[in-house]
């Protein structure tokens, strides 16, 4: 394993509440990604971060905020929860040695918005 | 048009078959490919890279990518139950960028 972990690895909440996932690395890998899952549709990225306090938007990022305050976390946040943010969400990170291109990615969290 | 096609699957082999997975895709800039493999719920895991045209290979897994043809394969030499799992393409334009582009991946089938 890379050293990434993510929490919760379920969750079941609310629509209009926010909710936070928690990726956590061991591995100071520079770069850290979030991707949701979707039948259909891949993996496709959401937010990432090339360094604390630094972030970007990824191809679906609406509705979702992120925060690296430190170089192990990246949080993302759902501000108002809907059911279409009922996915599997994956954390992912890279860069460690200066090689980019290869992504460690975590466990994955399921979430599921009623 | 997605940028990156892949056939859903699944796809079934028997055991020992040599198994043949493929994604297109539009952008003539893509120069980083990328096979992934995923295993039922798991995160995926890094199973070859490629730069530009060509083929490599690392042991049972050949990556060949025809950049003329903007079509890229993995093929998997004597397959093995445990090769069963989802295989997910992905696709870049610069090696320093963080947006790599995913297929949704083929599901694959290896019967003991």
């Amino acid at each position: 394993d890379a050293g990434i972990t993510q929490s919760p690895r379920h969750k079941v909440t609310e629509t209009g509440t926010p909710v936070t996932l928690r990726c956590h690395q061991t591995e100071n890998h520079r770069y850290m990604y979030w991707y949701r899952q979707d039948p259909g549709h891949g993996l496709r990225l959401i937010h990432y971060s090339y360094g604390v306090k630094d972030t970007d938007k990824g191809e679906v990022s609406d509705g979702y905020s992120v925060s690296r305050s430190k170089t192990e976390d990246f949080l993302l946040t759902l501000e108002s929860a809907t059911s279409s943010q009922t996915s599997v969400y994956f954390c992912a990170i890279s860069g460690r040695g200066g090689v980019t291109y290869e992504q460690y990615f975590g466990p994955g969290t399921r979430l599921t918005v009623t | 048009q997605k940028e990156v096609e892949q056939d859903p699957g699944p796809l079934s082999v028997p055991e020992g078959a040599i198994v043949s997975l493929n994604c297109t895709y539009s952008n003539s800039a893509f120069q980083y490919f990328m096979w992934y493999r995923q295993y039922s719920r798991k995160g995926p895991e890094l199973l070859m890279y490629t730069y530009s045209s060509g083929n490599k290979e690392d042991g049972r897994f050949t990556a060949q990518v025809d950049k003329s043809s903007k079509y890229i394969s993995l093929f998997i030499r004597d397959s093995q139950p445990s090769d069963s799992a989802t295989y997910l393409c992905a696709m870049s334009a610069t090696s320093g960028t963080y947006k790599y582009i995913f297929g949704t991946g083929t599901r694959l089938k290896v019967l003991a």
